[in-house]
C-alpha cells in the first residue's frame, strides 16, 4: 500500500500563474517531508522542505504548506516559470537503520508554457 | 555536488546475463542506497547500506543484489537480469535528512 501519493500524474501551467503540487501520506509517523525536482536525464534533487512541527515554509518562488490532520502537504511555485517544468516528487523522511529512509510518491510531471 | 559517480550511466544487456553497477562518492558518507525509478511508481529503494560491509533490503531487491567493501563504493549486481529489471537506477547518499542523488544509469534488458 502506498504510504506517500501524487494523485496528479500531470499538471499544466501558464507562465507566470501559480503551479500547486498535491502529496498525501497514510503514516502519522513520518516526521519530515520533501520535495525532489527531477530534469530528464539528471538524478533528482532537493528543492524544499518541512518539518511535522511546522505548517509552512518558504524558499522564494517554493512555498510547501503541511496540514498534518488531513495528512496533506502541497508545494506551491509562485510564479511558475518554463524552467520549472520537470518531474517533482514528494518523500516523506522516516529515521531508523536505513539512516534517512525516504518514500516517495509516484511523482508529478508539471509542464509550464511560456 | 555531492561528489556520487555511477558508472556505467548507459548499459543495454540480454536477458540472463549478471550486471554490476557502480556506484561511487568522494565524501565518506556512511548510508549509502539503491533506488530505481520507473514510470508510474516514482522511486523505489532496493538496497541501502549502513556501513562497510552492512547492507540491508529496500522495498524491491528481489533479483538483485549489493555489496560495499569500500566505505567509497557500492555495487548493485543483478545476477540473472530480466526484462522487468529494465529501468534508470539511482544511487545517493545522506546527510542528516537529506538525500543526494547520483547522476543515473539508464539499463535495459533486451
Amino acid at each position: 500500500d502506498q504510504q506517500v501519493k501524487q494523485n496528479s500524474p500531470s499538471l499544466s501551467v501558464q507562465e507566470g500563474r501559480i503551479s500547486i503540487l498535491n502529496c498525501d501520506y497514510t503514516n502519522s509517523m513520518f516526521d519530515y517531508f520533501l520535495w525532489y525536482k527531477k530534469y530528464p536525464a539528471e538524478g533528482p534533487t532537493f528543492l524544499i522542505s518541512i518539518s511535522s512541527i511546522k505548517d509552512k515554509n518558504e524558499d522564494g518562488r517554493f512555498t510547501v504548506f503541511l496540514n498534518k490532520s488531513a495528512k496533506h502537504l502541497s508545494l506551491h511555485i509562485v510564479p511558475s516559470q518554463p524552467g520549472d517544468s520537470a518531474v517533482y516528487f514528494c518523500a516523506a523522511s522516516v529515521v531508523n537503520q536505513a539512516g534517512t529512509a525516504l518514500i516517495f510518491g509516484k511523482g508529478t510531471t508539471l509542464s509550464v508554457s511560456s | 555536488d555531492a561528489g556520487i559517480t555511477q558508472s556505467p550511466r548507459h548499459k543495454v544487456t540480454e536477458t540472463g546475463t549478471p550486471v554490476t553497477l557502480r556506484c561511487h562518492q568522494t565524501e565518506n558518507h556512511r548510508y549509502m542506497y539503491w533506488y530505481r525509478q520507473d514510470p508510474g511508481h516514482g522511486l523505489r529503494l532496493i538496497h541501502y547500506s549502513y556501513g562497510v560491509k552492512d547492507t540491508d533490503k529496500g522495498e524491491v531487491s528481489d533479483g538483485y543484489s549489493v555489496s560495499r567493501s569500500k566505505t567509497e563504493d557500492f555495487l548493485l549486481t543483478l545476477e540473472s537480469a530480466t526484462s522487468s529489471q529494465t529501468s534508470v537506477y539511482f544511487c545517493a547518499i545522506s546527510t542528516t535528512s537529506l538525500l543526494f542523488f547520483g547522476p543515473g544509469t539508464r539499463l535495459t534488458v533486451l
